[in-house]
């Protein structure tokens, strides 16, 4: 079955670092990977969309790349800061027919200061 | 503009009660959509709706029903609250003219079914 993976296990990183966050998919080949941010008692809201013809996308301290062969994206936040503390969900088209995205479960961001 | 709207906010149903959960945009996007959030499930598509007057189900469709009122409104409806809907469902909407779009959600409804 199409799945899509995301580290559940909280990542805590010092204020300053690069924090990394993984998207990992199975089984089908989406032509674009959307990266959302949602904080406690709030929707998600989107950050950056990447398709699958590039290979990075960088907004500000944001950087998404895309691997088709490995299935995977990656987002990092570069200088992170404690206001980015969060969880940051990802988002593929999987193919099903509907103009509907499929989310990871989502990883929870901690950036101490 | 106040994007999407949801109301309630919070709700406290006993099993067997129904409930209708109201959506609303000002952004003139033609798909809207519903999601339920759990705790390690990531958001699950309900219903959908791609253009007004039309609306399929998503992967959990069962226990709901919704109505597209208009281009505007989309509801969701529990005629028979279960303990199993206990979750926060989210309203989502896009532009709905392409893949890959962006979507934009409200904040979301915290439902407690006892």
């Amino acid at each position: 079955s199409q799945k899509i993976e995301q580290n559940s296990e909280a990542l805590n990183i010092q204020e300053g670092k690069t924090a990394t966050l993984t998207c990992n998919y199975t089984n089908y080949s989406p032509a674009y990977l959307q990266w959302y941010r949602q904080d406690p008692g709030r929707g998600p809201v989107f950050l950056l969309l990447i398709r699958e013809n590039e290979k990075e996308k960088r907004k500000e301290r944001l950087k998404v790349t895309f691997d088709t062969t490995l299935k995977q994206s990656l987002f990092h936040i570069t200088a992170s800061q404690p206001a980015d503390s969060a969880t940051y969900l990802c988002a593929l088209d999987m193919n099903t027919g509907r103009r509907a995205l499929t989310f990871g479960s989502g990883t929870r961001l901690q950036v101490q200061p | 503009n106040a994007g999407v709207t949801q109301t309630p906010k919070f709700q406290v149903l006993k099993t067997g009660q129904s409930m209708t959960l109201q959506c609303a945009q000002d952004m003139n996007h033609n798909s809207m959509y519903w999601y339920r959030q759990d705790p390690g499930m990531g958001l699950r598509l309900i219903y959908y709706s791609a253009s007004e007057g039309t609306t399929d189900k998503g992967e959990v469709p069962n226990g709901y029903n919704v109505s597209r009122l208009n281009k505007r409104e989309f509801s969701l409806r529990l005629e028979s609250a279960a303990p199993s809907q206990t979750s926060v469902y989210f309203c989502a909407t896009n532009v709905g003219l392409a893949d890959g779009e962006t979507q934009y959600f409200g904040p979301g409804t915290r439902l407690l079914v006892l």
